[in-house]
């Protein structure tokens, strides 16, 4: 059974750092591109980022809103997806979810979420 | 930069058929897919590249895609499909959502 969890997410201050985790299992994490994805209390989705599996580069795409800010990494030994922000602002606060793609590579649709963890930026 | 459409809200009678649309520029000549959220819950894909429903998905999800309006189609609303709905698609190496739907079961 394919499971995300996600993890780290906490009360911090505005240009503060944090870390969030997405642990998998039940798949073979490496073969697979994630992506994160954050809704903010009341709104719709808002896609973050995308990581390619390291067969397509590893390389990552981010939203306007958080380049420069956020980073995308993964440790396919640990099978964790990793999304490092920096620079928080209060607009950041949201509920981050991971997502995996169905392919190593982008332009697909993300076939499993994780069950969210909750980011506030707040002083 | 890329942009989806879509109401903000839908009301359809128990039974009957929900249409729920998803505007963009030649959406058409995109994939898209359809997410359904329920409150407190995490997103669940319930239609992927136009047309297709995952394995668990009822029959009763359907969607279509063409010119610059991509569809999702529910039969015969239940109220369990009362729930928040989003389109996505890529755009460039960007993913783009629609601003979501909320269906209402009445």
């Amino acid at each position: 059974e394919v499971q995300l969890v996600e993890s780290g997410g906490a009360l911090v201050q505005p240009g503060r750092s944090l870390r969030l985790s997405c642990t998998a299992s039940g798949f073979t994490f490496s073969d697979y591109a994630m992506s994160w994805v954050r809704q903010a209390p009341g709104k719709g989705l808002e896609w973050v980022g995308f990581i390619r599996s390291k067969a397509y580069g590893g390389t990552t795409e981010y939203a306007a809103s958080v380049k420069g800010r956020f980073t995308l990494s993964r440790d396919d030994s640990k099978s964790i997806a990793y999304l490092q922000m920096n620079s928080l602002k209060t607009e950041d606060t949201a509920v981050y979810y991971c997502a995996r793609a169905p392919r190593g590579y982008s332009g697909y649709e993300f076939d499993y979420w994780g069950q969210g963890t909750l980011v506030t930026v707040s002083s | 930069s890329y942009e989806l459409t879509q109401p903000l809200s839908v009301s359809v009678a128990l039974g009957q058929t929900a249409t729920i649309t998803c505007g963009g520029n030649n959406i058409g000549g995109k994939n898209v897919h359809w997410y359904q959220q329920k409150p407190g819950q995490a997103p669940v894909l319930v239609i992927y590249r136009d047309s297709n429903r995952p394995s668990g998905i009822p029959e009763r999800f359907s969607g279509s895609n063409s010119g610059n309006t991509a569809t999702l189609t529910i039969s015969r609303a239940q109220a369990g499909d009362e729930a928040d709905y989003y389109c996505q698609v890529w755009d460039s190496s960007t993913v783009v959502f629609g601003g979501g739907t909320k269906l209402t079961v009445l």
